[in-house]
């Protein structure tokens, strides 16, 4: 499949400060951009997506953003907390269909 | 568990061996998905399939089958062809087969060879 590139792998803040993970994708057909969030041993979650029709989105402390011109999408984490801390991947549609292609995830941890 | 159940948490597999792994779900979802997990690593597509008797190969298919004979089960045999089957593996399903649709996760199934 097309690749999905994630920054960071590891990203570390502190309780209360902002946390902004980045994905770069590649098929310019795409037209979802799905957030999930994985706790240790535990399914991912969706906690939020984008369609490529808006360029923003937000969700109370969650928000994304999309440039589909340089094809990349940003997940903001505002006042971060410790039940926040989990393992968080990118996804994307390939080919403007359903199958979703996933990066490589950012490890956060949110440090009192 | 939402929705979407895999079984068995985990699972011990001998050398030779094939296993099989269950997915159900009860949410009338069209197409149902297995993805593999390695330590660190993403969420990596084995098999998909968008409608009942039909699916297809993912990124990394070699060494593993799958069936799609009802639309609520799409169970994952990982066979002995299978050369580093250590992995947690994850199943999940999806509303349509159009653009757009999150995916709902089962809990995994953690599988160890030995």
């Amino acid at each position: 499949g097309e690749n999905v590139e994630q920054h960071p792998s590891t990203l570390s803040v502190q309780e209360g400060d902002s946390a902004v993970i980045k994905c770069t994708y590649s098929d310019s057909a795409s037209n979802y951009f799905p957030w999930y969030k994985q706790e240790l041993g535990k399914r991912p979650q969706l906690i939020i997506d984008i369609r490529s029709n808006v360029g923003e989105k937000k969700d109370q402390r969650i928000a994304v953003t999309l440039n589909k011109t340089a094809k990349h999408f940003s997940l903001h984490i505002t006042e971060t907390q410790p039940e926040d801390s989990a393992v968080y991947f990118c996804a994307w549609s390939e080919g403007g269909g359903n199958k979703l292609t996933f990066g490589t995830g950012t490890q956060l941890k949110v440090e009192l | 568990d939402g929705g979407i159940t895999q079984s068995p948490k985990y699972l011990f597999r001998k050398e030779g061996q094939n296993v099989t792994l269950s997915c159900e779900q009860n949410l009338n979802h069209d197409a149902m998905y297995w993805y593999r997990q390695d330590p660190g690593q993403g969420l990596r597509l084995i098999y998909y399939s968008q409608i009942v008797n039909d699916f297809q190969k993912g990124d990394i298919a070699e060494g593993y089958s799958v069936s799609r004979e009802k639309k609520e089960s799409f169970p994952l045999t990982v066979t002995s062809a299978q050369k580093n089957p250590t992995a947690f593996y994850l199943c999940a399903s999806s509303p349509g087969t159009g653009d757009g649709y999150g995916y709902t996760f089962g809990s995994g199934t953690r599988l160890t060879v030995v």
